[in-house]
């Protein structure tokens, strides 16, 4: 099955640093990648739709200067968590698909963000 | 914003026996589709049914959609204690664009072996 690879898988880092997650497709192209946030036991919530090469899509009430999304090819999704407080303490996931209509969205396996 | 409701929210069984969870939406939707979440980890696509399906199979999986009633059905049958995780219903609605799902707020199932 198609493979998407996330990382790091957790962070740990001190009030105001900026930290980026990558997200990778491996064995199929990505033309739309979701950038989601979910909290102990509940489920996912989307923050943003990136499709290669254009700007991404957030959300209402996701900030896009706090969450900057970059999808530069058809493999490779990053999001930058700019200066994190602890409240952007979350487990983070991203998800790709080939953009076909009915086609299941791949998902990496998470980021642990734990800001101090 | 999150348009699924699943039930029940927790579900604890013994191995063996079957696992029913349900999923309800409000919108119209092109698909619905199921996946699976251990704990800490990504999700994982079990199955997509089609808005002109009914039912679908796959292994121990039966999936059932009506469309009148706006809800589905997973059916986890011969339960296994590799079976317990979370289970999130997803839906792509047909007003939304580029293969966007919304998420339910899932049933964490528990199998006990």
């Amino acid at each position: 099955g198609a493979v998407v690879s996330q990382h790091p898988s957790r962070v740990i880092c001190k009030s105001g640093t900026s930290v980026k997650i990558e997200c990778r497709s491996l064995d199929f192209q990505a033309t739309t990648m979701f950038w989601y946030r979910q909290f102990p036991k509940q489920s996912l919530m989307l923050m943003a739709t990136s499709n290669e090469g254009s700007k991404a899509t957030y959300e209402q009430g996701v900030e896009k200067d706090k969450f900057l999304i970059n999808h530069a090819s058809l493999t490779l999704s990053t999001l930058t968590v700019t200066s994190a407080h602890p409240e952007d303490s979350s487990f983070y996931i991203c998800s790709g698909t080939g953009g076909q209509g009915n086609q299941p969205q791949h998902f990496g396996d998470g980021t642990r963000l734990s800001i101090l | 914003s999150q348009q699924g409701e699943e039930d029940p929210q927790a579900l604890s069984i013994q191995e063996g026996e079957n696992a029913t969870m349900n999923c309800s939406y409000k919108t119209s939707i092109n698909n619905l589709q199921w996946y699976r979440q251990n704990s800490g980890r990504g999700l994982v696509h079990l199955i997509l049914i089609r808005s002109n399906e009914r039912e679908k199979h796959s292994g121990r999986l039966r999936v059932t959609l009506d469309t009148s009633k706006k809800s589905s059905s997973l059916l986890i049958t011969a339960s296994r204690a590799a079976d317990t995780a979370s289970y999130f219903c997803a839906t792509d609605g047909v007003e939304t664009s580029g293969s966007r799902l919304t998420f339910g707020e899932g049933t964490q199932l528990t199998v006990n072996p």
